[in-house]
């Protein structure tokens, strides 16, 4: 049974552009959020996708936006990067029922960094 | 709003300390409680959780009761491995909501 998993890894860009990082729900949870992780800090929640559709959101800026394909599978973009947006970004995934709806299962982030 | 603060670290243990990581929030209602565990350069780990108050959740030899009168999720472990090394994260959902709010974390060290 696969686990959350991000793509790609790591990143590196550039101020000004703009970044695509991709998700994949575990088997069986039809519910994405994504969180920013600054260094030495703890993961600040961004926003949430439910049924393609963004349910929650998070203390983020229109430069932060997503989407939740049919498959689950979601993307987060970020335009016109900063060099504070550099941070690991965390994508975690739930369910409906039970326990699946109460625990939040984290993928291993993707590290990007903006010069 | 809802927070989380946790103790500063780092903690710095010898092998087979006791080991507590203090928590408390700040949240309306009555919030699930969770510890998270994050080793170096990986994604984050459920580690154990508590759903009401004076439940205990437990995994791997750690512990955390949900105290509601004092508002707090401490974590203990009898006995600490040098493995256990790692930053712990505590963190709170209200039931209104899915989103989860975390603590600043709390680095762990352990020395042989």
């Amino acid at each position: 049974d696969a686990g959350v998993t991000q793509s790609p890894t790591h990143l590196i860009k550039t101020r000004g552009q703009q970044v695509t990082l991709r998700c994949s729900p575990k088997s069986g949870h039809d519910t994405v959020s994504w969180y920013q992780q600054a260094l030495g800090q703890g993961p600040q929640f961004i926003f949430q996708y439910y049924e393609e559709e963004e349910r929650q959101r998070g203390n983020f800026p229109d430069r932060f936006s997503g989407h939740q394909f049919p498959n689950y599978s979601s993307e987060l973009n970020v335009n016109a990067l900063l060099l504070g947006d550099s941070a690991l970004y965390l994508c975690a995934s739930s369910g409906l029922a039970g326990d699946n709806q109460e625990t939040q299962y984290f993928g291993p982030g993707t590290r990007l960094l903006v010069l | 709003g809802d927070s989380v603060t946790q103790m500063e670290g780092p903690v710095t243990l010898s092998e087979e300390a006791f080991l507590t990581i203090n928590c408390t929030y700040t949240a309306t209602g009555y919030p699930s409680l969770f510890w998270y565990v994050q080793y170096p350069g990986e994604g984050l780990q459920l580690l154990l959780k508590a759903t009401k108050a004076d439940d205990k959740g437990s995994n791997k030899g750690f512990e955390a009761t949900y105290r509601k009168e004092t508002t707090s999720f401490h974590l203990e472990k009898g006995s600490v491995q040098v493995s256990d090394s790692a930053v712990y994260f505590c963190a709170l959902r209200r039931n209104a909501g899915n989103m989860l709010t975390f603590g600043g974390g709390t680095r762990l060290m352990v020395k042989p």
